[in-house]
């Protein structure tokens, strides 16, 4: 079956760092791709989408990059803050007539050494 | 802006005790409307999604069920509580047209079944 999975289930980075959170997905179909953050005990916050048409979008501090070649996407954040430590979860759409389908990965923690 | 609120934020019952958790979204009409669960240390998981008054799709066979009443309302409900009813459940919303939309999530319910 179709799956998103991330990499890795955590990643510590020092402060101050660029942070990379990766993701792999198997639909290629799929057009749409988010990055939520989710900070402890509170609801995944929307950071950064993309569409399938693009390979690069840049927001403040965070970067995605979707290759499509190898159905992977990637998350960066530029000079890591501690305010960055959260769970980040992947998500890909995928459309099927008039009907899309958001499917979420697993999460990965990122913990931000001072 | 849109706004989605969801309460109770938490709440602690017994097993076999019924549920009720109410979510609902202000600043748009006819969103498509959802309830997913997120286990401990663990992905979200959809249970119902919603794309009008009345109109409710299961996602997974389950002890609990989704109402909308109105346009902006959703309620998960549970007749009977099990103790793997435990979670952090969360409400979200979408825009109804067009593919790849962004789902936007409330602050999330603890519940926990004892």
């Amino acid at each position: 079956g179709e799956s998103v999975g991330l990499h890795l289930p955590t990643l510590s980075v020092q402060e101050g760092d660029n942070s990379i959170i990766n993701c792999a997905y198997s639909n290629s179909a799929s057009d749409y791709f988010i990055w939520y953050k989710q900070e402890s005990g509170k609801g995944p916050q929307f950071i950064i989408d993309i569409r399938s048409n693009m390979d690069k979008r840049q927001g403040q501090r965070v970067t995605v990059l979707l290759n499509k070649t190898v159905k992977h996407l990637s998350l960066q954040i530029a000079a890591t803050q501690p305010g960055d430590s959260a769970v980040y979860f992947c998500a890909e759409n995928t459309s099927t007539g008039a009907n899309s389908k958001l499917t979420f990965g697993k999460g990965i923690t990122l913990s931000v050494r001072p | 802006s849109q706004t989605i609120h969801q309460w109770p934020a938490t709440l602690v019952q017994p097993v076999g005790s019924p549920l009720s958790l109410e979510c609902t979204v202000e600043g748009t009409s006819n969103p498509n409307l959802y309830w997913y669960r997120q286990a401990a240390g663990r992905g979200l998981q959809l249970l119902f999604y919603s794309v009008g008054i009345g109109q409710i799709s299961s996602e997974v066979p389950q002890n609990l069920s989704a109402s909308r009443p109105q346009d902006r309302q959703f309620i998960l409900s549970s007749k009977k509580l099990l103790l793997s009813d435990s979670g952090f459940y969360l409400c979200a919303w979408s825009t109804a047209q067009g593919s790849g939309n962004t789902i936007y999530f409330g602050e999330g319910s603890w519940l926990t079944v004892v």
